[in-house]
């Protein structure tokens, strides 16, 4: 199993700023994972972080919204740039293991 | 298609029934089931992980994989409660999950 921290653990902005939310991880990981909940739906994959390389973004996710670093291999951040109201989501890191466990998620209301 | 497809309910069971969740996904490729329970507000919480097929029990809870047929089913014994929550199916073949939308469970006392 893995330890996954994440923070902030929620937050409010004002639109056109940016937040960038960070995921600890306990162990050493190669694979780290942005994922996205909208309000009533289920969980949609941003991107794939990993350590020495540029993410991997899916389809309708760009670098220039969504920012992501990994500098080594407990650790990322995601940020989520010149925000609006329908970036109010939860924003949630997860790691690959034998079990995909996810942090802590961090709630966003962008006002 | 939608990659993975869950009935998203509400899926109504008495207290002590046996609760039957569904999902189908469409990549023949995949490797890696989950099942999340996700409470109003909260993160996923992970409850089985399945890759051969057959039957996987953990207490109250048993995952069905059928490859074959690209089918996961969770069944949950004696409802209770708190179990009631949205139920999230979640497919895997590189390392990335892709979601369902969940089938929201409630077990009427």
């Amino acid at each position: 199993s893995a330890v996954i921290s994440q923070k902030p653990s929620r937050d409010i902005c004002q639109r056109g700023t940016s937040l960038t939310i960070q995921c600890q991880v306990d162990s050493q990981v190669t694979m780290m994972f942005w994922y996205r909940q909208q309000p009533g739906q289920s969980l949609t994959l941003i991107a794939t972080a990993n350590q020495g390389s540029e993410a991997t973004y899916e389809s309708g996710f760009v670098i220039d919204k969504f920012p992501i670093s990994r500098p080594n291999l407990t650790f990322s951040t995601l940020t989520v740039s010149n925000m609006s109201p329908e970036d109010s989501s939860i924003y949630l890191c997860s790691v690959e293991l034998i079990e995909a466990f996810f942090g802590q998620g961090t709630r966003l209301t962008v006002v | 298609q939608k990659e993975v497809e869950q009935n998203s309910g509400p899926l109504s069971v008495p207290e002590g029934a046996i609760a039957s969740l569904n999902c189908t996904y469409s990549d023949r490729g995949s490797q890696s089931f989950f099942w999340y329970r996700q409470y109003s507000g909260k993160s996923p919480e992970l409850i089985m992980f399945i890759y051969s097929n057959g039957d996987k029990e953990d207490g109250r809870f048993t995952a069905q994989l059928n490859k074959a047929s690209q089918y996961v089913s969770l069944l949950i014994r004696d409802s209770q409660p708190s179990d009631s929550a949205t139920y999230l199916c979640a497919v895997s073949n590189t390392g990335k999950l892709i979601f369902g939308q969940g089938t929201t469970l409630q077990v009427k006392p």
